[in-house]
């Protein structure tokens, strides 16, 4: 079994600065992870995900994650926030065995001030 | 048109109604997730269906029950609503049949937030 762990629950951030959403996972075999957005009223989109390769993983958006197996993290970062990343991120973890099931962290609330 | 929608989008119902949630996605996938949200838990799963005739119990199914009408539609019942069901409900859609890596993403509708007073 796997298990998802976001240290924060809420990040408050000003516009422009840098920020760095904390996720660590644990599991007994290889997985694939996920950071997913939720932004207000409305339902979950993948942000970005690592399923193997590079460690280092980008999204659209300007947010990147990097897998470090030997902390068991994938920490997601973005240099510049803006106002309109305030939402809520979430971690997620599965395993080749999981048969697609997504175990979720708690969530971390990004809000950017201006 | 979205993809995977929810419907209703809002109820508030009593302790004690019969509540389903209905979900319906024009993506044509094969699988198919029933989630609740609270908040500090993130996404728990509830129920999850394979294909029409293949249903199985996620983390959390006590007191839901689930229904596979068609391959594009999968509801949610909540037999007796209590009070601590009062959450957020996600349907998501995954396509097995797609090539892959082992893995393959979940598409999530806009949700259902339910309310049991």
């Amino acid at each position: 079994a796997q298990s998802v762990t976001q240290l924060d629950s809420q990040v408050p951030v000003f516009e422009e600065a840098p920020v760095e959403l904390r996720c660590n996972y644990s599991s007994s075999v290889s997985v694939y992870l996920f950071w997913y957005v939720q932004y207000p009223n409305q339902g979950l989109q993948l942000l970005l995900k690592y399923l193997s390769g590079s460690t280092l993983v980008e999204s659209i958006n300007g947010f990147e994650a990097e897998f470090n197996k030997s902390q068991t993290s994938f920490h997601l970062r973005k240099p510049s926030v803006h106002i309109s990343d305030t939402a809520e991120y979430f971690c997620a973890v599965t395993a080749w065995d999981a048969g697609n099931m997504l175990t979720f962290g708690g969530g971390t609330r990004l809000m950017v001030k201006p | 048109d979205a993809d995977v929608t929810q419907t209703p989008r809002n109820r508030i119902t009593k302790t004690g109604k019969r509540i389903m949630l209905e979900c319906s996605q024009t993506k044509g996938h094969d699988r198919m997730y029933w989630y609740r949200q609270d908040p500090g838990l993130g996404l728990r799963l509830i129920y999850y269906s394979f294909d029409v005739k293949d249903i199985n119990k996620g983390e959390i199914s006590d007191g839901y029950s689930v229904s596979r009408q068609a391959q594009a539609k999968f509801s949610l019942s909540l037999e007796s609503a209590i009070p601590n069901q009062t959450a957020l409900y996600f349907c998501a859609t995954s396509d097995s049949r797609l090539p892959g890596q082992g893995y393959n993403e979940q598409f999530f509708g806009p949700g259902t937030r339910l309310t049991v007073l």
